[in-house]
């Protein structure tokens, strides 16, 4: 089955500077990535996703990257700010109504 | 559009007792999900449904953990005894097409 692995697994980075986070998974029939973010006590919250036939997507301050053949995938957080202090997670699928398999959580510690 | 709700939000409960978690998903999402998350891990699949059938439930250790959607709308998961290591958020999410959203979890402490 399919595996997804995430680095590293804590990041503290200076408000204002960016934040990248990657990911590789083992099945190459996964065709959608998407990146989740989770605060306390809270369930996971869908962030921005990519799927295999597009290189790079740009959403304000967060862009994802993919690369198919390698089977990576990043996650890029720019301009950083306090509420970006999280754990986020990338995560693979299949594609439509199919389970997402889940990396271990990268957490981002935004220093001031 | 109203999101995933769970109900409780906290649980404790001794080991060997039994417990009950409730879920409503979005509105007509066919797909739902129940994942578990230990702490300190990313969540991890225990069962999906698509409307009232079982389309994966691999990863559900189904000697002591159950689930249904009978009218595959609500559903409900099930421990019975519970187990030590059973102590995480209980996660359910809904999903039509590839987009998955979760509800707040439900945290389980068994002492």
């Amino acid at each position: 089955g399919e595996n997804v692995e995430q680095h590293p697994s804590t990041l503290s980075v200076q408000e204002g500077d960016s934040a990248v986070i990657k990911c590789t998974y083992s099945d190459s029939a996964s065709n959608y990535f998407p990146w989740y973010k989770q605060e306390l006590g809270k369930g996971p919250q869908l962030i921005i996703d990519i799927r295999s036939n597009v290189g790079e997507k740009k959403d304000q301050r967060i862009a994802v990257t993919l690369n198919k053949t390698a089977k990576h995938f990043s996650l890029h957080i720019t301009e950083t700010q306090p509420e970006d202090s999280a754990v986020y997670f990338c995560a693979a699928s299949m594609g439509r109504d199919d389970k997402i398999i889940f990396g271990k959580g990268t957490r981002l510690h935004i220093l001031p | 559009e109203a999101g995933v709700a769970q109900s409780p939000r906290y649980k404790i409960i001794e080991k060997r007792q039994s417990v009950a978690f409730w879920c409503n998903p979005i509105s007509g999402h066919a797909t739902l999900y129940w994942y578990q998350q230990i702490l300190g891990q990313g969540p991890k699949l225990l069962i999906q449904f698509q409307n009232n059938g079982v389309v994966d439930d691999s990863q559900l250790p189904k000697d002591r953990f159950s689930a249904e959607r009978l009218k595959g709308v609500d559903s409900t998961l099930k421990i019975q005894p519970a187990k030590l290591e059973d102590s995480a958020v209980y996660l359910c999410a809904s999903s039509r097409g590839t987009s998955v959203n979760f509800g707040p979890g439900t945290r389980l402490t068994v002492l």
